[in-house]
C-alpha cells in the first residue's frame, strides 16, 4: 500500500529565500505525482503534475522534480514571497486500475516579510 | 467558470442527523471522487465513481452513501452523523485515460457535528 511522507511538517523562512519541500513515497509504481497548494479554509489548487516518465516540471518560480528510483519528489520555490504561505501537499497517483491519489500530510510554509 | 463546485460550503448539524453534500463538475470528466480531510489536515480517499459506477470504496462506514445521478454529479449522503464525522470533505474529478489523469478539486465542505 502506497504511503506518502512529507518533511518537514512546518517551515518558516524569511522573504526572498529559496526553499525545498520534500516528498517521499514507498511504492515507485506511480503514474504521476501532483503537488497542491492549500490556503487556510480553502480548497486545493494544483501547482504541478509530473508524469512518471518525466524528471521535472516548472511553472514560474516553482520547480518540481521526481526520482522514482529513490521514491522522492521535491518542490523548489525560488525567491519566496509572503503570498507563498500555505500548506503544500504532494500526492501520488498509482499505475494500474486503482484511480486514487494518496496524499502526504503536507508541509505548512510560512514566509515572513 | 469551468470548475468543480460543492454545496454547502459549511454545514453544522447535530449528532444523529442525516445530511447530504452535493458536488458538480462541468469539466466533462467521467470520474469523480470524495476525499475526507481530518483535523490533522490528512486527505484520504473515500469513494470514486467512473461513469456513474462505483470503482473505489475505501473502508468507510455504511452510514456514508455516495450517489451519482449522472457523470457530472456525485453527491454524498451521511446518515446518523457522529462527532467523528467532523471534517472537510472534498470532491474531485478527472478524466479516465487522459494523458495526465490530473485531478481537479472543489472548494471543500466543512462539516461540524455537535
Amino acid at each position: 500500500k502506497q504511503e506518502v511522507t512529507q518533511i518537514p511538517a512546518a517551515l518558516s523562512v524569511p522573504e526572498g529565500e529559496n526553499l525545498v519541500l520534500n516528498c517521499s513515497f514507498t511504492d515507485s509504481a506511480i503514474y504521476n505525482l501532483q503537488w497542491f497548494r492549500q490556503d487556510p479554509g480553502k480548497g486545493l489548487t494544483s501547482l504541478l503534475l509530473i508524469q512518471s516518465s518525466q524528471r521535472e516540471q516548472t511553472s514560474g518560480r516553482l520547480n518540481a522534480s521526481l526520482d522514482k528510483s529513490s521514491g522522492r519528489s521535491t518542490l523548489y520555490i525560488a525567491a519566496s514571497q509572503p503570498g507563498d504561505s500555505a500548506t503544500y501537499l504532494c500526492a501520488a497517483f498509482p499505475q494500474g486500475s486503482a484511480r486514487q491519489l494518496t496524499f502526504g500530510s503536507g508541509t505548512q510554509l510560512t514566509v515572513l516579510p | 467558470d469551468t470548475a468543480v463546485s460543492q454545496t454547502p460550503k459549511y454545514l453544522v448539524t447535530q449528532m444523529g442527523n442525516d445530511k447530504s453534500i452535493k458536488c458538480e463538475q462541468n469539466l466533462g470528466h467521467d470520474t469523480m471522487y470524495w476525499y475526507k480531510q481530518d483535523s490533522k489536515k490528512f486527505l484520504k480517499i473515500m469513494f470514486s465513481y467512473n461513469n456513474k459506477e462505483l470503482i473505489i470504496n475505501e473502508t468507510v462506514p455504511n452510514r456514508f452513501s455516495p450517489k451519482s445521478p449522472d457523470k457530472a454529479h456525485l453527491n454524498l449522503h451521511i446518515n446518523s452523523l457522529e462527532l467523528g464525522d467532523s471534517a472537510v470533505y472534498f470532491c474531485a474529478s478527472s478524466q479516465e485515460g487522459a494523458y495526465l489523469n490530473e485531478q481537479y478539486f472543489g472548494p471543500g465542505t466543512r462539516l461540524t457535528v455537535t
